[in-house]
């Protein structure tokens, strides 16, 4: 299984400002996915990244919104834009398996609370 | 109606007793069934998966998919107190899979 880390673990941030999520790999991988986690809910696809091209966003998820990078395969940025307290939540980085066993892993994830 | 549905509890039991979890689905599509345990503060881990009808058995966790039901279980035997975590099942047919909301489990001693 792949190891990921992500960074920061969690913070505090103000209306307005933006936030960017680390995401680094041990291992390249072809598809990274960006999960939001609120309270009491299932985990929501925001956009699949894929390197060297751009990030395909789910429904209801836009770029201006979620801007992502994938400058190479073991790593990925996710930015949370002009943030509002709505947007307080668990963001989860996650990689498919390599070894062909059709499901993905999860990052330890970043906790946001916006104020 | 949600594609997967899933008891958000929380089920709480004693040491030693036996857990079910359940989720049930609407789509027929999916052929790929998963199961994630997530601890406080955690990323989720993936703790089964399977892709066909019936058991499958890891430890002390057991698997079962019911397609005609549309209906997926994990059980856990001799549960222990490091077993308390959220539990979330998974199911897709594409890559993407939808996940349940997860029903939180509490062992007591």
């Amino acid at each position: 299984s792949a190891v990921i880390s992500q960074k920061p673990s969690r913070d505090i941030c103000q209306r307005g400002t933006s936030l960017t999520i680390q995401c680094q790999v041990d291992s390249q991988v072809t598809m990274m996915f960006w999960y939001r986690q609120q309270p009491g809910q299932s985990l929501t696809l925001i956009a699949t990244a894929n390197q060297g091209s751009e990030a395909t966003y789910e429904s209801g998820f836009v770029i201006d919104k979620f801007p992502i990078s994938r400058p190479n395969l073991t790593f990925s940025t996710l930015t949370v834009s002009n943030m509002s307290p709505e947007d307080s939540s668990i963001y989860l980085c996650s990689v498919e398996d390599q070894s062909g066993a059709d499901t993905q892993y999860f990052g330890p994830g970043t906790r946001l609370t916006v104020l | 109606q949600k594609e997967v549905e899933q008891d958000p509890g929380p089920l709480s039991v004693p040491e030693g007793a036996i857990v079910s979890l359940n989720c049930t689905y609407s789509n027929s599509a999916f052929q790929y069934f998963m199961w994630y345990r997530q601890y406080s503060r955690k990323g989720p881990e993936l703790l089964m998966y399977t892709y066909s009808s019936g058991n499958k058995e890891d430890g002390r966790f057991t698997a079962q998919v019911d397609k005609s039901s549309k209906y997926i279980s994990l059980f856990i035997r001799d549960s222990q107190p490091s077993d308390s975590a959220t539990y979330l099942c998974a199911m897709r047919s594409s890559y993407i899979p939808t996940f349940g909301r997860g029903t939180s489990l509490i062992v007591h001693p």
